[in-house]
């Protein structure tokens, strides 16, 4: 059974002070895993999908990286509008379907 | 550009009703999905349709029937709901294939008394 473990659970930063989040995976033959993000009262909204080990993908200040394990979306110098609940997610080989972790809310202070 | 569209955004229940949340895209997208989200747990993944005329149940199905309209429409129904269902629902759709990402409706608050 696939499974996504995110840390932490919530994150409080001041305006430009950077942080990583972490998502933990254990996955048979992984196929993508994908960070979303998703605003109060809104749903998931896709952001990132990385396929094999030592991919990155970057957009504006969100910076996501893959190793065997586990994933890290790194938040370079936030802005409040970056503040969210990000969710991570991974697809196996065994099913169709993605297997979401309980996400991080991160709030950004100005 | 409606994207995913899920209808009502919010509804409460008493216990045992039954009532049906609905769900339409307009991506031409071959796989819809139902998930439901509650604090704590992430999404759960309860029945998706990888292409119109397929349904296939998902992680926590039990208490809910799905039925793929056509292509566009993908509805959710609870036959007699419990306070257990209390939840935030959302419809997803995707392409369809291996790696494909997946795009989420504003979401359907339900409330069972």
């Amino acid at each position: 059974e696939d499974q996504v473990t995110q840390s932490p659970e919530a994150l409080r930063l001041q305006e430009g002070e950077s942080s990583s989040l972490n998502c933990s995976y254990t996955v048979s033959g992984l196929r993508g895993l994908f960070w979303y993000r998703q605003d109060p009262g809104k749903g998931p909204e896709f952001l990132f999908t990385l396929y094999s080990a030592g991919e990155e993908k970057e957009k504006e200040r969100l910076k996501a990286t893959l190793t065997k394990k586990e994933s890290f979306l790194h938040i370079t110098a936030p802005k409040p509008e970056d503040s969210a609940t990000y969710l991570c997610a991974v697809r196996g080989a065994a099913g169709n379907k993605l297997t979401f972790g309980g996400g991080t809310r991160v709030l950004v202070k100005p | 550009n409606a994207g995913v569209t899920q209808t009502p955004k919010f509804q409460v229940l008493k216990t045992g009703q039954s009532m049906t949340l609905q769900c339409a895209q307009d991506m031409n997208h071959n796989s819809m999905y139902w998930y439901r989200q509650d604090p704590g747990m992430g999404l759960r993944l309860i029945y998706y349709s990888a292409s119109e005329g397929t349904t296939d149940k998902g992680e926590v199905p039990n208490g809910y029937n799905v039925s793929r309209l056509n292509k566009r429409e993908f509805s959710l129904r609870l036959e007699s709901a419990a306070p257990s269902q209390t939840s935030v629902y959302f419809c997803a759709s995707a392409e369809g294939g291996v790696n494909e990402k997946l795009f989420f409706g504003s979401g359907t608050q339900l409330s069972v008394l």
